[in-house]
């Protein structure tokens, strides 16, 4: 059972370079979401999906865009990548019977040069 | 939008000493959840409080379900070297497993040799 997925683990992207960071979960769970953590500000969700077909922004979504592929994958896309968006991305999801939390995964740390 | 304070921000211990570390609200909040961050990986749930008063163990952890359902703590008691990481309280105010979840800022904690 490897709970949630995320690759790539490290990323580095030149200014106006876009990506995607991709996202899988293996829990059937129903809602899946993108933070970025940067020091001293926490986790701050970007944009979450709380079914299949269906997204919304959460607190910081500004220069990103998310597509929730099937109930397993949710992935976060940099179109024209900004130094701002140098940060630690994290993907959870929640929604199983087992307990009523988010699973996160490893992280993917990106920076803009 | 409602928000969590988390508090201390940092700490710097002994080995061996006890911890104690506090997330507040103006919202109430049917949950309470505290998580553990290792250094390059993501949080990972360490209790979950689903009553007010509830106070629940984990090995050297305690955490409680303030009575006003407004706050939470979390102690740690005899820290070892491995405890050293950020600890995130998360709270969720809706009674359905699949509402988001609001975390603190975090407290980062570091074990002094």
């Amino acid at each position: 059972n490897a709970g949630v997925t995320q690759t790539p683990k490290f990323q580095v992207l030149k200014t106006g370079q876009s990506m995607t960071l991709q996202c899988a979960q293996d829990m059937n769970h129903n809602s899946m979401y993108w933070y970025r953590q940067d020091p001293g500000m926490g986790l701050r969700l970007i944009y979450y999906s709380a079914s299949e077909g269906t997204t919304d922004k959460g607190e910081v979504p500004n220069g990103y865009n998310v597509s929730r592929l099937n109930k397993r994958e949710f992935s976060l896309r940099l179109e024209s990548a900004a130094p701002s968006q140098t940060s630690v991305y994290f993907c959870a999801s929640s929604g199983g019977t087992a307990y009523y939390g988010y699973t996160f995964g490893s992280g993917t740390r990106l920076t803009v040069v | 939008g409602q928000q969590l304070n988390q508090s201390p921000q940092s700490m710097f211990i002994q080995e061996g000493e006890d911890v104690s570390m506090n997330c507040t609200s103006s919202s109430i909040f049917n949950t309470w959840l505290w998580y553990k961050q290792d250094p390059g990986e993501g949080p990972v749930l360490l209790i979950a409080l689903y009553k007010a008063g509830e106070l629940t163990s984990n090995g050297r952890l305690t955490a409680q379900f303030g009575i006003t359902r407004k706050d939470s703590f979390l102690n740690i008691s005899a820290s070892i070297p491995s405890d050293v990481g950020i600890y995130f309280c998360a709270g969720r105010l809706g009674g359905n497993r699949d509402d988001k979840i609001i975390f603190g800022k975090g407290t980062r904690l570091h074990i002094l040799p």
